[in-house]
């Protein structure tokens, strides 16, 4: 079955310091992985993602993200974390369809708190 | 270039009532789907919408049900509401010619849906 787990639930880091956010995924074929961000109130604002090639991809805002196919992970990273950041973050992945369409299949999110 | 509306943004309603959500998909964008997102909880994807037929559907009842205009706008319907329907409903457009990864999901900021 497919799924994505997200296994912390709350994280805390200091504005500054580096920030890791876990993702693993259980999808049989290839695996095509995002990393959405909600801020409260909002809908989902994509950063990153990946299919093929490089494994360590760049996105908005300064967060990269790297997939790792033997650990079925595709972490999110960023070196410095701003006030800013404070937000949920969802990590998905694309489970296509015969048909040609697609729905995504997100973890239970991770939310990121900034301390000043 | 507008992104993806979505009305209302609240809505109170009764348990046993129905209710329908409203979403216009971003320009160039064909294809429309919802997704259920309960608090703390990751979004749950419902249906997709293409051609103005279904063309996915998550695990959710009957009571759940769509439609897609020729505009590609489309409406989320829920009949006979119970508590648990109590959610935020995200709205999400992307192209179908394209698959997920060239084509990611842009989602709506949702409607805050409770059931009193």
């Amino acid at each position: 079955a497919q799924s994505v787990t997200q296994p912390d639930i709350h994280i805390t880091v200091s504005e500054g310091a580096s920030l890791e956010l876990r993702c693993n995924y259980s999808y049989g074929a290839t695996p095509y992985l995002f990393w959405y961000v909600q801020s409260p109130g909002q809908g989902l604002q994509l950063l990153l993602k990946y299919f093929s090639g490089d494994t360590l991809v760049q996105g908005i805002k300064g967060f990269e993200a790297e997939f790792k196919r033997s650990q079925s992970s595709f972490n999110l990273r960023k070196p410095s974390v701003h006030w800013s950041d404070a937000a949920e973050y969802f990590c998905a992945v694309g489970a296509e369809a015969t048909s040609g369409t697609y729905k995504y299949i997100f973890g239970t999110g991770t939310r990121l708190k900034v301390l000043a | 270039d507008a992104g993806v509306t979505q009305s209302p943004t609240h809505l109170i309603k009764t348990r046993g009532q129905q209710v329908t959500l409203r979403c216009s998909p971003k320009s160039g964008h064909d294809t429309v789907s919802w997704y259920q997102q309960a608090l703390g909880q990751g979004p749950q994807f419902i249906f997709q919408y293409y051609e103005e037929e279904e063309r996915q559907r998550g695990n959710f009842p009957d009571r759940f049900s769509g439609h897609q205009f020729p505009n590609y706008s489309s409406e989320l319907n829920v009949n006979a509401l119970l508590l648990g329907d109590s959610a935020l409903y995200l709205c999400a457009s992307s192209l179908a010619a394209a698959s997920s990864y060239n084509s990611p999901l842009h989602f709506g900021n949702g409607t805050r849906l409770t059931v009193t």
